[in-house]
Parts: C-alpha cells; structure tokens; sequence
C-alpha cells in the first residue's frame, strides 16, 4: 500500500509564478514530513521540513504547509525559477515507521522561462 | 566538506551473477540508510544501520539481498544470484543521528544504477 502519495507526475509553470506541489499520506502515525529536489543523475537534496506540531514552515521562497485532518501536505514555491526545474518528493517519517523515510513517486517540476 | 559518494556509479551485471555496491557517508554520521529507486517511483526504504549493527532491516526484498557496515562508516550493500527485477538505482543516505531523533537530515549520494541484463 501506498502509504505517501504525489498524484501529480509532473506541473508545469510560467517562470515569476507560484509552483504548488501536493502530497497525501494515510498514516496518522507519521509526525514528520519533508520536501526533497532531485536532478537527473544526482540523488535527491533536502529542501524543507516541517514538524506536526506546526501547520507552515517557510524558507525563502518555499512554504511547506500541513493539514492534518486532511493528510495532506503541499510544497508552495514563489516566484519560481527555471533553475527549480526538478523532480520533487515528499517523504514522511516517525511513529510506527521510526527514522526511515517513506517516499512518494515525484513530482516532475517544469519552470518555463 | 564531502558528501556522501557511491562506488561504481553505474553497474552491468548478468543475471546470476554477484554485486557489491559501496557508500561513504558523511563524516561522522552515525546513521546509514539504503534505499532503491525504480523507474517512475520514488525511493524505497531497504534497511538502516546504527554505528555498524542493522537497525532496521524491515525493506529488504529477500535474501539474496545483505548489507554491512562492520566499521561503522563505509557501508557496502551485497545482491547475490541477480534478477532482472533487481534494475534500478540503489541510494545511501547518512544523517548525524537517526534512530529516534529522526527529525535529523537525511543526506543522500548520487545512487548506483544497477542493470541486471
């Protein structure tokens, strides 16, 4: 079962603009989740976190927001640059799962100049 | 400083045949984490280690699959009588804690592309 779930293979979206990325998880027992980038050929770079103790966290340009009512997780980025032109996952870890991170498929991110 | 770095970054194998995949992870980290990642899917959880012994082993496909870290720094995950099934790119992560303070930063390499003709 899909625990971590990005039903989005890939957005695309005008350079200056918002890029929205959307993750759905089905186990409450998850209390941490995180946004990795990844660029063809490299592993996958963190890129921001956020606790479920809070429903925003912010670092620069990327937002993550939490609702835990709704399992859902989304990753905000403004404005976006070509150069955010990435796959990106969500990941959730914790509770019954400890350290180990359960990813989702991707997102396929297209900035387009 | 250095990252994590994976040896070789790609492998040919024949099916049937043994591999080794190696990773060197961060300086200092204790915490050493294998994940594989097919075609269109995101990584999967193989297994974890703390210092040298295997926390989690939980992801493991079967047993033809192994991995060590008997020094607890370089890690080297071992598939024998190799499927076809078994294509894909293996990535070590290593973070400075792991266990239960997972909130600490998983750093990846850039894989292992495995091909099993």
């Amino acid at each position: 079962d899909q625990q971590v779930k990005q039903n989005s293979p890939s957005l695309s979206v005008q350079e200056g603009r918002i890029s929205i990325l959307n993750c759905d998880y089905t186990n409450s027992m998850f209390d941490y989740f995180l946004w990795y980038k990844k660029y063809p050929a490299e592993g996958p770079t963190f890129l921001i976190s956020i606790s479920s103790i809070k429903d925003k966290n912010e670092d620069g340009r990327f937002t993550v927001f939490l609702n835990k009512s709704a399992k859902h997780l989304s990753l905000h980025i403004v404005p976006s640059q070509p150069g955010d032109s990435a796959v990106y996952f969500c990941a959730a870890s914790g509770g019954n799962q400890g350290g180990k991170l359960i990813f989702g498929q991707g997102t396929e991110l297209s900035v387009k100049p | 400083g250095a990252g994590v770095s994976q040896t070789p970054s790609n492998k040919v194998t024949e099916k049937g045949k043994y591999v080794e995949l190696r990773c060197d992870p961060i300086s200092g980290h204790t915490a050493l984490y294998w994940y594989r990642q097919s075609l269109g899917q995101g990584p999967e959880f193989l297994i974890y280690f703390q210092g040298t012994g295997a926390a989690d082993d939980s992801g493991l496909p079967n047993d033809r699959f192994f991995a060590v870290r008997p020094e607890g720094s370089v890690s080297t995950l071992k598939i024998q009588r190799t499927e076809r099934g078994d294509s894909a790119v293996y990535l070590c992560a290593s973070s400075t804690a792991g266990g239960p303070t997972y909130t600490d930063t998983q750093y990846f390499g850039p894989g292992t592309r495995l091909t099993v003709l």
